[in-house]
């Protein structure tokens, strides 16, 4: 069974920084890329980001909205995609799901993590 | 990037047909296939329904088609029936391994 597990979410102060974790099983992690995306309450989907497989570098490229202040990596090892957040907004609250990338579609989701940024 | 233009709702009778459209530019809908379709039920993640512009996820009915013409995008229900009630978002390459979604369309069935 394919499942996409994010966790890391909760209650942050506005300025501060949190971790997000995606953790990958029935799937061959390193052959992949992933995509985090959010929705904020009762918004539409946002793109954030996308990290290559290590056999196209690992490296990764960002929605204009967060280049700077969100990074993603990976630990093949561990099939854990992490998305680093800092400098948190109030307006960054939302919920933050996962994806696979399977050529030009995200075919498998995860639950979602819910981010709160509220002093 | 701003995002892809979608109705917010769109509304239909059980048995018609609707058809969710979905603007971009030629800098993702019109240079690229891989224009793809989210339905989202209340509190659940997304879930691919249709995927490079036409082609079904397995199990989905045929009832479901998606199409492209220039820097438009968009997805026909046919035979409208309750359970297709959902949120659905488009979403498109937009090149450097990069994606946009639309702003979502909340389809009700009367």
């Amino acid at each position: 069974e394919v499942q996409l597990v994010e966790s890391g979410g909760g209650l942050v102060l506005p300025g501060r920084s949190l971790r997000l974790a995606c953790e990958v099983s029935g799937l061959p992690f390193g052959d992949f890329g992933v995509s985090w995306v959010r929705q904020a309450p009762g918004e539409a989907l946002e793109w954030l980001g996308f990290i290559r497989s290590g056999k196209y570098g690992g490296t990764s490229e960002y929605a204009a909205s967060v280049k700077g202040r969100f990074s993603i990596s990976r630990d093949d090892a561990r099939r854990i995609a992490y998305l680093q957040m800092t400098s948190l907004r109030t307006e960054d609250t939302a919920m933050y799901y996962c994806t696979r990338v399977n050529g030009g579609l995200f075919d498998y989701w995860g639950q979602g993590t819910l981010v709160t940024v509220s002093s | 990037q701003s995002a892809l233009t979608q109705p917010a709702s769109v509304s239909g009778s059980p048995g018609q047909s609707i058809t969710i459209s979905c603007t971009g530019s030629s800098a993702d809908i019109g240079s690229y296939i891989y224009v793809s379709w989210y339905r989202q039920d209340p509190g659940q993640a997304p879930q691919v329904i249709i995927y490079d512009v036409n082609k079904r996820s397995s199990s989905l009915s045929t009832r479901f088609s998606g199409s492209k013409s220039g820097n438009t995008a968009s997805l026909t229900i046919s035979g409208l029936q309750a359970a297709d009630e959902a949120d659905y978002y488009c979403c498109s390459y937009a090149g450097g391994d990069t994606w946009i979604f639309g702003g979502g369309t909340k389809l009700t069935v009367l």
